[in-house]
């Protein structure tokens, strides 16, 4: 089956550590993305990457790191330099980055629930 | 920069019945997409509908239509019998295509059928 998964489903952290969230998607998508939720905000853009090796800050990037070694793998690391990481945070892919005369759906996974402790 | 505003916390329907959410926006572009996105309990986020700006007809999937007034920058859902499997956030996004296609979200609306 294709799809994207992310793991672990729920995570626990203690004031100070880093954590890696995982994102893995074999639908050959080129591009992935990630988004944090928190109740009342939508959906905010972390992290995004269009092709391997490379990657750009979202709308919230602090605190915040990626890789984008392999296509389908796009972890992404919460620092202690994040104030406030409490949040649902959800992967995303697409086919391309940018189609000029269209657009590419994004599909997500299942999210990821991370709480400091 | 755009925005997506949605003013709705929350709204409840019963069963069987119709419901309308409303979503603005606000761009300066003339070429664009809007979405409506459905999370349920389970927060699996789910494509419902997508219009594209440059098209005049009003998208429509099974039980799902949208109203989009591209001058008044307003693209509401609208759900006719409303079933329990609809209980859900709906969350309305905004994309340009190109070279900065990245989704901008409302905060979204809870939305509650009535058995």
């Amino acid at each position: 089956d294709g799809g994207i998964t992310q793991s672990p489903k729920y995570l626990f952290r203690k004031e100070g550590q880093n954590v890696t969230l995982s994102c893995e998607q074999n639908l050959n998508h080129d591009a992935m993305y990630w988004y944090r939720q928190d109740p009342g905000q939508g959906l905010r853009l972390i992290y995004y990457s269009q092709i391997v090796n490379d990657f750009q800050k979202g709308d919230i990037a602090e605190g915040y790191s990626v890789s984008r070694e392999k296509k389908e793998s796009f972890p992404l690391t919460v620092t202690s330099a994040q104030k406030n990481p409490t949040a649902f945070y959800l992967c995303a892919s697409s086919i391309d980055w940018g189609v000029v005369s269209g657009y590419n759906e994004q599909f997500f996974g299942p999210g990821t629930r991370l709480t400091v402790l | 920069a755009q925005t997506v505003t949605q003013s709705q916390p929350e709204m409840s329907v019963q069963e069987a019945e119709t419901v309308t959410l409303s979503c603005t926006y606000d761009t300066s572009e003339n070429n664009y997409y809007l979405f409506w996105y459905k999370q349920p309990p389970s927060r699996q986020m789910i494509l419902v509908i997508r219009q594209e700006a440059y098209k005049q007809q009003n998208a429509t999937e099974n039980r799902f239509s949208v109203n989009f007034q591209k001058a008044a920058k307003s693209f509401s859902l609208k759900i006719s019998d409303s079933q329990l499997g609809d209980t859900a956030m709906y969350f309305c996004a905004f994309m340009i295509p190109g070279a900065n296609s990245k989704l901008t979200f409302g905060k979204g609306i809870t939305l509650s059928v009535r058995p």
